[in-house]
């Protein structure tokens, strides 16, 4: 089966730095991405780490660690922007994007 | 605008009647995805077509049934459902075999089954 776990819910300053953290639990393990979703609107990619490391874009990080089973997504600089809901994906072989989810984060950001 | 367009928006259907959603794609993409979307719940893969054939069929009732007439056209035909299937239905497209985690999104449709 597949279990990914994350917060459900996290708040930060604006201006700040925040992290949200994913374990999981896969038959199968090849990636760790991450999506933004503001609500009513699309999932949105942000990130994948395919190897161990941190990978950045920008105000947004990722790190995978996969001995550990364990990612983390990192945001810097915190806009009222970034107020919206952060799911961990795990892609479970090689070249498929057949992704399983966790929950989700929601991440409220405050003045 | 993500290259994803679902229709329609928001859907209300009794539990005798029949209706589909649509899903188009513009990104040129080989696979295309239905996922279900309930409140405190994970986004569960429904189904999956790669090169137009299903691969992948996550134990999803019988009242649910994809079509996927071409690469950029996904439908996903409701009949006899059930309240519980209330939820936001998303579908996603993808260059399958390139990894990397990528799903592009449509802003999905909202379905309320009375």
């Amino acid at each position: 089966g597949q279990s990914l776990e994350q917060p459900s819910e996290v708040t930060a300053v604006e201006g700040a730095i925040v992290q949200i953290n994913c374990t999981y639990q896969t038959s199968g393990f090849y990636g760790l991405s991450w999506y933004q979703q503001h609500d009513g609107g699309a999932p949105t990619f942000l990130s994948y780490n395919g190897l161990d490391g941190l990978e950045e874009t920008g105000r947004f990080s990722s790190f995978l660690s996969r001995s550990d089973s364990y990612g983390y997504l990192l945001l810097q600089e915190l806009q009222m922007k970034d107020s919206a809901s952060y799911f961990c994906a795990v892609s479970p072989r090689v070249g498929a994007n057949n992704l399983f989810f966790g929950t989700g984060t929601r991440l409220t950001v405050i003045p | 605008e993500t290259g994803v367009t679902q229709t329609p928006r928001h859907l209300v259907m009794g539990m005798t009647n029949k209706k589909s959603l649509k899903c188009e794609q513009h990104l040129g993409h080989n696979a295309m995805y239905w996922y279900k979307q309930s409140a405190k719940k994970p986004l569960e893969l429904m189904f999956v077509y790669s090169l137009e054939e299903r691969v992948e069929n996550n134990s999803v009732p019988s009242r649910f049934s994809p079509e996927c007439p071409n690469s950029s056209h996904l439908f996903l035909h409701l009949h006899t459902l059930q309240p519980e299937d209330s939820a936001l239905y998303l579908c996603a497209s993808s260059q399958e075999a390139s990894g990397g985690g990528e799903l592009f999104f449509g802003e999905g449709s909202r379905l309320t089954v009375l």
